[in-house]
């Protein structure tokens, strides 16, 4: 059974002190990796599509990171407005819909 | 260019009830998506459909739960007769059918049975 596991739960930083957040993922076969970001009252919006051991991404701050059991988002010199829940998801091989984690929480303390 | 739209933005309604939930996807996408959020739970795909039609509903909770789609540009999904174990914040997403499209979200119907 797909299963994705986002650590921590929330995580609270610094402004301009990176990190980073861990998606942990078990998939039958991994057609892609995808990272959302979901502000309150809002939908996910969409970040980033992974899809092979190796790749990277890059959109200004952020940096996703992918191997075959997980992926990484960096997060350089964040800024309050980085503050939202951060969203990963799976898709499988032969499949069209995406398997949510829970999510990481991050604020970004001015 | 628009964004899925999903409507109402809110529902509060008794125990019981008949609830119906909209979306109308982006244009020229033709796959179509609903979730469900809960804190517990996180997001939960419900159903899908490609081209209008539906093809995996394995994640709609019980029979008190139904959709349609009827054309490219519309869906509804339905719940009939509304429990307070479904509130939750129900999200409607499209994409184009294909290898590792991103799915594009509305902002979500919260929804609130008393």
């Amino acid at each position: 059974e797909d299963q994705v596991t986002q650590s921590p739960e929330a995580l609270r930083l610094q402004e301009g002190e990176s990190s980073s957040l861990n998606c942990s993922y078990t998939v039958s076969g991994l057609r892609g990796l995808f990272w959302y970001r979901q502000d309150p009252g809002k939908g996910p919006e969409f970040l980033f599509t992974l899809y092979s051991a190796g790749e990277e991404k890059e959109k200004e701050r952020l940096k996703a990171t992918l191997t075959k059991k997980e992926s990484f988002l960096h997060i350089t010199a964040p800024k309050p407005e980085d503050s939202a829940t951060y969203l990963c998801a799976v898709q499988a091989t032969g499949a069209n819909n995406l398997f949510f984690g829970t999510g990481t929480r991050l604020t970004v303390i001015p | 260019d628009a964004g899925v739209i999903q409507s109402p933005r809110h529902e509060v309604t008794e125990m019981g009830q008949e609830v119906t939930l909209r979306c109308k996807p982006i244009s020229g996408h033709n796959s179509l998506f609903w979730y469900r959020q809960t804190m517990m739970r996180g997001l939960e795909l419900l159903i899908y459909f490609n081209n209008n039609v539906p093809i995996d509903d394995s994640g709609m909770p019980e029979d008190r739960f139904s959709a349609k789609m009827p054309n490219a540009s519309f869906s509804t999904l339905k719940i009939q007769p509304s429990e307070p174990r479904d509130s939750a914040v129900y999200f409607c997403a499209s994409s184009l059918q294909g290898k590792s499209q991103p799915q594009h979200f509305g902002d979500g119907t919260r929804l609130s049975i008393l």
